[in-house]
C-alpha cells in the first residue's frame, strides 16, 4: 500500500464549477501538507501549502486537512479551462523529503 | 530571484551511456532535492543535500546513480551504464533550511532508447 493515495481522474468539468481534489495517507508522522499543479511535460508548482488540520484559503483555492481521518483536500471555486492541469498532493514529516500521490488530471472545458 | 534551473531540458542517449544532469537551485537555500517522476506517476525522492553534504538517499537510487553538490550551490546527477527503464523526467527542488516547502525547476527528461 503506497504511503498516499490519490485518484489519478481524469476528472472533467465545465467551467465555473466547483472542483474537490482529494488525497488520503497512512503515515500519522506527515504534519506538512501541499498541493502543487503541473502541467503537461513542466515542473510542478506550488499551490498552497497548509500545516496541520485546518482550512486555508487563497483566492479560488481551499485547502483542507483533516488529520483525524488522514485525509487532505483542495478545492477550486469557478475552475477555468486554464485551471486544467494535474494536480499533486505532497506531504513530509518536517524539513526533509516530500512523499507524493500519484496526481489527478483536471480538464475544465468551457 | 530566478527559480530553479536544469539543463539540459532533454537528453537522448543509447543504452549503456552515462549522462549528467545539472540542478541550479534558488540562490541561498540550502536544501536542494533530486526527485524521478515517470509518466502517470508523481514524483519519487532520490536524495537531497543540505548545503553540500548529502543527507539522505533513496533505495531507489543505485548504484548506476551519484549526486554531488561540491560546494553548496549548483548540484549534478549522473546516471552511468543507463537502462531503458530510467527513462523518466528527473526533477530538481530547493528550499531554505527551515522551510517546509520546496521549489521545484522544470526538470530534465531523459529518454534511453
Amino acid at each position: 500500500q503506497k504511503e498516499v493515495e490519490q485518484d489519478p481522474g481524469p476528472l472533467s468539468v465545465p467551467e465555473g464549477a466547483i472542483v474537490s481534489l482529494n488525497c488520503t495517507y497512512s503515515n500519522s508522522a506527515f504534519q506538512y501538507f501541499m498541493w502543487y499543479r503541473q502541467y503537461s511535460r513542466k515542473g510542478p508548482e506550488l499551490l498552497m501549502y497548509t500545516y496541520s488540520s485546518g482550512n486555508k484559503e487563497d483566492g479560488r483555492f481551499t485547502a483542507q486537512v483533516d488529520k483525524s481521518s488522514k485525509y487532505i483536500s483542495l478545492f477550486i471555486r469557478d475552475s477555468q479551462p486554464s485551471d486544467s492541469a494535474t494536480y499533486l498532493c505532497a506531504m513530509s514529516r518536517g524539513t526533509d523529503k516530500l512523499i507524493f500521490g500519484t496526481g489527478t488530471r483536471l480538464q475544465v472545458f468551457p | 530571484d530566478t527559480g530553479v534551473s536544469q539543463n539540459p531540458r532533454h537528453k537522448i542517449t543509447k543504452r549503456g551511456q552515462n549522462v549528467t544532469f545539472r540542478c541550479d537551485p534558488i540562490s541561498e537555500h540550502n536544501r536542494l532535492y533530486w526527485y524521478r517522476q515517470t509518466l502517470g506517476q508523481g514524483p519519487e525522492f532520490l536524495t537531497y543535500f543540505q548545503n553540500e553534504a548529502q543527507l539522505e538517499k533513496s533505495r531507489l537510487l543505485s548504484d548506476r546513480f551519484s549526486a554531488e553538490r561540491p560546494k553548496g550551490s549548483f548540484s549534478t546527477l549522473e546516471i552511468q551504464r543507463t537502462e531503458q527503464g530510467d527513462s523518466a523526467m528527473y526533477l530538481c527542488a530547493s528550499s531554505l533550511l527551515q522551510a517546509h516547502t520546496q521549489y521545484f525547476g522544470p526538470g530534465t527528461r531523459l529518454t534511453v532508447l
